[in-house]
């Protein structure tokens, strides 16, 4: 089935280190997005890519980083430059940035330890 | 004020309720979606509309434009029906310019 896999579920990282989080999609969708769930607040994105090997800085992007090489796959970093990284992480698609469909992974719980 | 407001915060219902949801949004949009956040984090889209009414099974989507207006209701409410529904708002520059509400946290007791 077509979707959107990410991983690890649960990470811990200790202060200092970096950490990658995966996403790889098989929807053939152009653009990919990561966002960033706090309790309590709406979600915000943090990278997108509108096409392979191009990707725009989101609301919150200080102190992460990301790829995008392929097309199916959009890893992000979450760098020891981020000062509070514990959060929830998700990524998403859709067909090109042009459209409003979107479409969510399964998400990727952070923890800093 | 946050551009996309959702009410109530939290809700908690008894099996079998109506259950109405309601999001408020103060930007210009080209379309609106309902979204459900199930207890293990990931998130599906349940509606996406830009007017008027939808509806899926027991859920029902409504928008009112000029009053910059949605409603999600879920008829027959059940206790899988518990989680987080968020609201969310796109313009004309599409999915990388979507506002997120704060999402409403949806309970139904057996």
């Amino acid at each position: 089935d077509g979707g959107i896999t990410q991983s690890p579920k649960y990470l811990f990282r200790k202060e200092g280190q970096n950490v990658t989080l995966s996403c790889e999609q098989n929807l053939n969708h152009d653009a990919m997005y990561w966002y960033r769930q706090d309790p309590g607040q709406g979600l915000r994105l943090i990278y997108y890519s509108q096409i392979v090997n191009d990707f725009q800085k989101g609301d919150i992007a200080e102190g992460y980083s990301v790829s995008r090489e392929k097309k199916e796959s959009f890893p992000l970093t979450v760098t020891s430059a981020q000062k509070n990284p514990t959060a929830f992480y998700l990524c998403a698609s859709s067909p090109d940035s042009s459209r409003n469909t979107i479409y969510f992974g399964e998400g990727s719980w952070l923890t800093v330890v | 004020k946050n551009e996309v407001e959702q009410s109530p915060q939290n809700l908690t219902a008894q099996e079998g309720e109506f259950i109405t949801i309601n999001c408020s949004y103060s930007v210009g949009i080209s379309a609106l979606h309902w979204l459900q956040q199930h207890p293990g984090g990931g998130i599906v889209s349940l509606f996406m509309l830009s007017s008027g009414k939808k509806k899926h099974g027991r859920l029902i989507a409504t928008i009112n434009i000029q009053e910059k207006h949605s409603s999600l209701h879920i008829t027959a409410s059940h206790p899988r029906d518990s989680a987080v529904y968020i609201c969310a708002v796109g313009g004309i520059q599409g999915a990388q310019k979507l506002v997120f509400g704060q999402g409403t946290r949806l309970t139904i007791n057996p």
